[in-house]
């Protein structure tokens, strides 16, 4: 079956750092790009940050770029995101995404998500 | 980046309805367009991509059209299982960026 699955949410204060990780199964994991999108409470969705199947490269939103850092280790299927400079404004659920491998730029298999939350 | 408007931002109806939702992008995307369908506490899931395309396993009860900047998702008979938030998604230029989502429930 194919599963992505989020972990690493947690509650972080003002400032802070920390790493999420998305574990893929089900698939040649190497092949295909990667995404983070996220969810503020009460809000839509938000991409974040993206990879390629290599890890070559990297893309960032605004909103996040110097700051997050988007990496994977196709040795263990395994994506991640450095968040550094955590500000409230990044308490959202964070998803991991895949990218469609023929159809570059939409999502076709997304996990179920992990909380962060930054707050004093 | 391109801003996608939907609406309506949310919208009751009837089991066996025709529910409509549309979506503007703020230049044209040609048809590089997805629709995703996401419940409480579940992933979301992709429906159509190519503004018209069914993903595989998806039912035929949804479907997408348009082109450029003006977009329609329609479900023909709503079902129960239906319940939930549909967002589009442009995937033309960097960043993709989602519309605010439309909220479907059951009057």
């Amino acid at each position: 079956e194919v599963q992505l699955v989020e972990s690493g949410g947690d509650l972080v204060q003002p400032g802070g750092s920390l790493r999420l990780s998305c574990a893929a199964s089900g698939f040649t994991f190497s092949s295909y790009a990667m995404s983070w999108v996220r969810q503020a409470p009460g809000k839509g969705l938000e991409w974040v940050s993206a990879i390629s199947g290599s890890g070559g490269s990297t893309y960032y939103a605004d909103s996040v770029k110097g700051r997050f850092i988007i990496s994977r280790d196709n040795s263990k299927n395994t994506l991640y995101v450095q968040m550094n400079s955590l500000r409230a404004e990044d308490t959202a659920v964070y998803y991991c995404a895949r990218e469609h491998l023929t159809v570059s730029g939409t999502f076709d298999i997304w996990g179920q998500g992990t909380m962060v939350t930054v707050s004093s | 980046d391109i801003q996608m408007t939907q609406s309506p931002s949310s919208l009751s109806t009837s089991i066996g309805d025709r529910v409509t939702i549309t979506c503007r992008a703020s230049q044209d995307i040609r048809t590089y367009l997805s629709w995703y369908q996401h419940k409480p506490g579940e992933a979301p899931k992709v429906l159509i991509y190519d503004a018209s395309t069914l993903e595989t396993g998806v039912t035929s009860r949804f479907s997408g059209s348009g082109f450029g900047t003006d977009f329609t998702f329609t479900i023909s008979s709503l079902q129960p299982e239906d319940i939930a938030t549909y967002y589009c998604q442009q995937y033309d230029n960097l960043p993709p960026t989602f519309g605010g989502g439309t909220k479907v429930e059951i009057k």
